[in-house]
């Protein structure tokens, strides 16, 4: 079955650390996506990618970094200068280029600091 | 600046009674409404399209529709397993922005 799939389901960061989000789908989609859930608000945009080797700045990028070196993979980098990281991550892809055609969600990842 | 509010923001409902859920937009140019569904700890499901004022689609217990400023997520004779939270989205501009609304949490009691 496709579908995109986050790893890990639940990760804990320390202080000062940086932590790896993996997000892989094998829909053959061209435009991949991060979303941060936090509770009262919409999902809002950290970055997203539309092709290989080329990603962009959503609304909350900061404190973040991307690659998108494959098509199936774009994993998201939480770096130590994101200074609220607990949330609920979620990875999304859609079929080509347009946010038009709605996306595909993986299960997420809750990233908590301890 | 593009704004969707969703209400309520939860609802509880005895099984079997219909009721709405409200996703009011204000954007530039929308593109597409889109509702999904969430189950707790899970990314949302894609529910629907909607695309033009006067549109409607049904998948099951489930009608959305759209007006030109909000749209609808009826349920009919709710159950249990329809409880979740529903995210109404709205895309927008020439960019296609997304933006998401904070969702309605909905219970359905036995």
């Amino acid at each position: 079955d496709g579908g995109i799939t986050q790893s890990p389901k639940y990760l804990f960061r320390k202080e000062g650390q940086n932590v790896t989000l993996s997000c892989e789908q094998n829909l053959n989609h061209d435009a991949m996506y991060w979303y941060r859930q936090d509770p009262g608000q919409g999902l809002r945009l950290i970055y997203y990618s539309q092709i290989v080797n080329d990603f962009q700045k959503g609304d909350i990028a900061e404190g973040y970094s991307v690659s998108r070196e494959k098509k199936e993979s774009f994993p998201l980098t939480v770096t130590s200068a994101q200074k609220n990281p607990t949330a609920f991550y979620l990875c999304a892809s859609s079929m080509g280029t347009s946010s038009n055609y709605g996306y595909t969600f993986g299960s997420g990842t809750r990233l908590t600091v301890v | 600046e593009d704004q969707v509010t969703q209400s309520p923001e939860a609802l509880r409902l005895q099984e079997g009674e219909s009721s709405s859920l409200n996703c009011s937009y204000t954007v530039s140019g929308l593109r597409g409404l889109f509702w999904y569904r969430q189950d707790p700890g899970k990314g949302p499901e894609f529910l629907f399209t909607l695309y033009s004022a006067g549109e409607e689609k049904e998948k099951e217990r489930l009608k959305a529709t759209l007006t030109k400023k909000e749209s609808f997520l009826h349920i009919t004779a709710p159950k249990p397993e329809d409880s979740a939270t529903y995210l109404c989205a709205a895309v927008s501009g020439g960019y296609q922005k997304v933006t998401f609304g904070t969702g309605t949490k909905l219970q359905v009691i036995p």
